[in-house]
């Protein structure tokens, strides 16, 4: 009963370096979501996948990338990192929100530090 | 554009004492949904409860209760009894039901409100 799964957990990177971080749901849901988690600003939406095949931006998309890859996995890329990116970042999932908006579904979230 | 305030940054109460988290919200949508998640110290996010615009009836969960009032546009969460494992990180979010056909269920956070439980 894994759900969403995000990898990986924890990530120290120097600045200009860059990365992907991995994102998979197995409830074969249809619409995904990058956010990221700063202190005393909630969560905000950096991308989102409303179906596979399809990519939007969100709140805060600059300096990030995103690839729905198929149904079940959703990246983000980080081209190169900056101070200002380190942050906690969450992927989440819901089965099809158009005029429902069911509860999305959160991974355990990457804890990404940038030096 | 929609938003979301959560005023009280932190809360700090004793165990047993009633404690009640505000939320208000602003949307143009006529539809839209409200929502409340759980962040414990682990960092996961826990799903609450789910309140649509045209439900304005109160919900009860065990300690758990919300009071949705559309006329103030708020969505205030009350747990009575605290308890120590009611320490977390609590947010209310927002999603627009339609805006245009676009909405996708994305969601507006409000900023989280710090519940700390003392024994």
């Amino acid at each position: 009963n894994a759900g969403v799964t995000q990898t990986p957990k924890f990530q120290v990177l120097k600045t200009g370096q860059s990365m992907t971080l991995q994102c998979a749901q197995d409830m074969n849901h249809n619409s995904m979501y990058w956010y990221r988690q700063d202190p005393g600003m909630g969560l905000r939406l950096i991308y989102y996948s409303a179906s596979e095949g399809t990519t939007d931006k969100g709140e805060v998309p600059n300096g990030y990338n995103v690839s729905r890859l198929n149904k079940r996995e959703f990246s983000l890329r980080l081209e190169s990192a900056a101070p200002s990116q380190t942050s906690v970042y969450f992927c989440a999932s819901t089965v099809d929100p158009q005029g429902h908006n069911q509860p999305q579904h959160f991974g355990d979230g990457t804890r990404l530090s940038i030096l | 554009a929609q938003k979301v305030t959560q005023a009280q940054t932190e809360i700090s109460v004793v165990e047993k004492e009633d404690v009640t988290l505000d939320c208000v919200y602003e949307t143009r949508d006529t539809t839209y949904y409200l929502f409340w998640y759980k962040q414990p110290p682990s960092g996961e996010l826990v799903f609450l409860i789910r309140r649509n615009s045209f439900d304005e009836q109160n919900e009860i969960s065990g300690r758990y209760s919300w009071n949705f009032q559309k006329s103030t546009s708020s969505f205030n969460f009350t747990i009575t009894a605290s308890q120590v494992v009611d320490s977390a990180v609590y947010f209310c979010a927002l999603s627009e039901a339609y805006a245009g056909g676009t909405s996708y269920g994305k969601l507006t956070f409000g900023q989280g409100t710090i519940l700390t439980v003392h024994p």
